[in-house]
Parts: C-alpha cells; sequence; structure tokens
C-alpha cells in the first residue's frame, strides 16, 4: 500500500521566518512526488514536483523540497514567509505503474505580521 | 479559457436528489479523475478514467457513478444525494508530466 503523512494540519509562522511543512511517504516502488498550494476558494496549484530526476527540487514563489530516500521524506520549506504564503498545502504521491495521486490531509499555513 | 472547467461551481441541492457535476477539458489528456476535498481529509479519489473506454472506481466510489462522455468529457453523479457527500470537488487530468485541477464545484446537500 502507499500513503502520505502530513505532520502537522495547522503551522503558524511569522513573517519572514522559515516555512517548514513536513510530508513522509510509504512505497514500496520509487515515487513521484509533489506540493500543491491552495489559496482561499481556489483550486490546487502545482508548487513543485519530484520525478527522480535530482533530489533537491525548486518550486515557485520560493519554495524548495528535498527527497530523502533513507527517511521516505520530500519535506516543503521556504526561507523567508510572506503574507502571501496563508495557504493550504498538500503533499502528493503517484507512481508510475498507475499515475493516480493520492494526497496527504493538508496543512495550513498562516503568517503572522 | 480554463484548462480544465468544472459546471456548476457551487450547488445546493436536497437529499434524495440526483445531480450531476461535469467537467470539460481542452489538455488533450486521455486520463481523467474526480476528487473530493473535505477538511481534514485531504483529497479523495472517487473515480478515474485512463481513456474513454476505461473507468475505474478510486477509494470513495460508494454513492457515485461516472461517465465518460468523450476524451475531453468526464462527468460525475451522485443518484440520491445525501448529507454526508456535501464537499468540494475537483476534477483533473493528466499526462505523464502532470496534472492540472478545475476550479472545483462547491457541493452542499440539505
Amino acid at each position: 500500500a502507499q500513503s502520505v503523512t502530513q505532520l502537522g494540519s495547522h503551522v503558524s509562522v511569522s513573517e519572514g521566518a522559515l516555512v517548514l511543512l513536513r510530508c513522509n511517504y510509504s512505497s514500496s516502488v520509487p515515487p513521484y512526488l509533489f506540493w500543491y498550494v491552495q489559496y482561499p476558494n481556489q483550486g490546487l496549484q502545482l508548487l513543485l514536483k519530484y520525478t527522480s530526476a535530482a533530489t533537491l527540487v525548486k518550486g515557485i514563489n520560493g519554495f524548495e523540497a528535498e527527497f530523502k530516500k533513507s527517511e521516505t521524506s520530500f519535506h516543503l520549506t521556504k526561507p523567508s514567509a510572506h503574507m502571501s504564503d496563508a495557504a493550504e498545502y498538500f503533499c502528493a504521491v503517484s507512481f508510475s505503474n498507475d499515475y493516480k495521486l493520492s494526497f496527504g490531509a493538508g496543512t495550513t499555513v498562516t503568517v503572522r505580521a | 479559457d480554463a484548462d480544465v472547467t468544472q459546471t456548476p461551481r457551487n450547488r445546493i441541492t436536497k437529499t434524495g436528489k440526483r445531480i450531476m457535476l461535469e467537467c470539460s477539458q481542452t489538455k488533450g489528456h486521455d486520463r481523467m479523475y474526480w476528487y473530493r476535498q473535505d477538511p481534514g481529509l485531504g483529497l479523495r479519489l472517487i473515480y478515474y478514467s485512463f481513456d474513454v473506454k476505461d473507468i475505474n472506481k478510486g477509494e470513495i466510489s460508494d454513492g457515485y457513478s461516472v461517465s465518460r462522455q468523450a476524451q475531453a468529457k468526464f462527468s460525475l453523479s451522485l443518484e440520491s444525494a445525501i448529507p454526508n457527500q456535501t464537499a468540494l470537488y475537483f476534477c483533473a487530468t493528466s499526462d505523464l508530466w502532470g496534472y492540472t485541477f478545475g476550479s472545483g464545484t462547491r457541493l452542499t446537500v440539505v
């Protein structure tokens, strides 16, 4: 079975502080990993994806994530939070044998001024 | 025009009513999906289709049915809506390189 776990349903950070969102996966085959962002009352927007190339993946809006096979993790970071980063973030995984996306439960980020 | 269009954007319906959510895409992809989003649960797969003749159940298909009318169209039906089907529904399409999501349909069953 394959699954995705996001640690922490809510994260609150100060503007300018580091944003760290945690994602762990379980699978028996190499995964493709994704981070999506959902702003209030909007759909999902792809932040970045890992598809077995470089383990450090850079995405939009200053976000990046590192694939660590030994830890089965794909944590999302941004060095300096901006008020506009307030949103819900989803980690997702798919596999080359079927390409269906499985999502984590999501992490809501609030940014304090 | 959006790559993936969902209609309606919002819908309130009564328990027991039949309702159809529609999705069309202009990406030219064969694969299409229906997900529902609930607070604290993320997005869960309802049905997916890898081509017009291929329909598959996802993890939460009970109470739902789908129709793939063409490569570009994939509809989700609730034959007899119930309140716990109140959710945000997303349609998506994909190729080997990524997914494109619609803007969602917010469905409320009263």
